[in-house]
């Protein structure tokens, strides 16, 4: 099994580009969730699902767009890039939504960069 | 707002010493998990332990969890080089029936070889 596979591992974007970061998994689970990582901030979570066609905001939706149309991918698209999106962005899977169970399974993060 | 914090940010130590890490949280939980991050790199997990729990082992790190203080602590005993890591603490919680988990910012760990 891969695990959880994110793509592009590095970008560069201009201000007011739009792009889309990939994620897939390939273990059958039900939850996935995108985090961006800022220097002293911690992770902070931008969305989550707890299955296809399920999404929800987390703590910093703002700017981004999320869609799960397959088990297995989750995309998180920049609509507009500004400077304050740059950060590392990690996607995480876990076969259950957190109440029994909810190990997460990471990617090995997405760099972004917004001039 | 994150829900958990960790104590302290930064934490050195000569190999061989054991290694204390702290996390409060705010609200109510059912799982409260630890997980690692070598630079560069995704995060690793370590341990869940369940909120009717209250200590749990895994080769050489111990968790222990007071639901009564909403606190929890992630014992690294006889360090080595190799632990020299972040440490963050995740807690879940209830938003219309789905869970989030959020990450505290995070315990950085040196160990001295």
């Amino acid at each position: 099994n891969a695990g959880v596979t994110q793509t592009p591992k590095f970008q560069v974007l201009k201000t007011g580009q739009s792009m889309t970061l990939q994620c897939a998994q390939d273990m059958n689970h039900e939850y996935m969730s995108w985090y961006r990582q800022d220097p002293g901030m911690g992770l902070r979570l931008i969305h989550y699902s707890v299955g296809a066609g399920i999404t929800d905001q987390g703590e910093v939706p703002n700017g981004y767009n999320v869609s799960r149309s397959t088990t297995e991918d989750f995309p998180l698209r920049l609509l507009s890039a500004a400077p304050s999106q740059t950060s590392v962005y990690f996607c995480a899977s876990s076969y259950s939504s957190g109440g029994h169970g909810g190990e997460l399974f990471f990617g090995e993060g997405s760099r972004l960069t917004v001039l | 707002s994150q829900q958990g914090e960790e104590d302290p940010q930064a934490l050195s130590i000569q190999e061989g010493e054991n290694a204390t890490m702290n996390c409060s949280y705010k609200t109510s939980i059912n799982n409260l998990q630890w997980y690692r991050q070598n630079s560069g790199r995704g995060l690793v997990h370590l341990i869940l332990i369940r909120s009717n729990e209250r200590e749990k082992h895994s080769g050489r790190l111990r968790v222990t969890l007071d639901t009564s203080k909403k606190s929890s602590s992630l014992l690294i005993t006889a360090s080595r080089a190799a632990d020299t890591a972040s440490y963050f603490c995740a807690t879940d919680g209830q938003s219309g029936g789905y869970q989030k988990v959020t990450f505290g910012i995070g315990t950085k760990l040196q160990v001295i070889p």
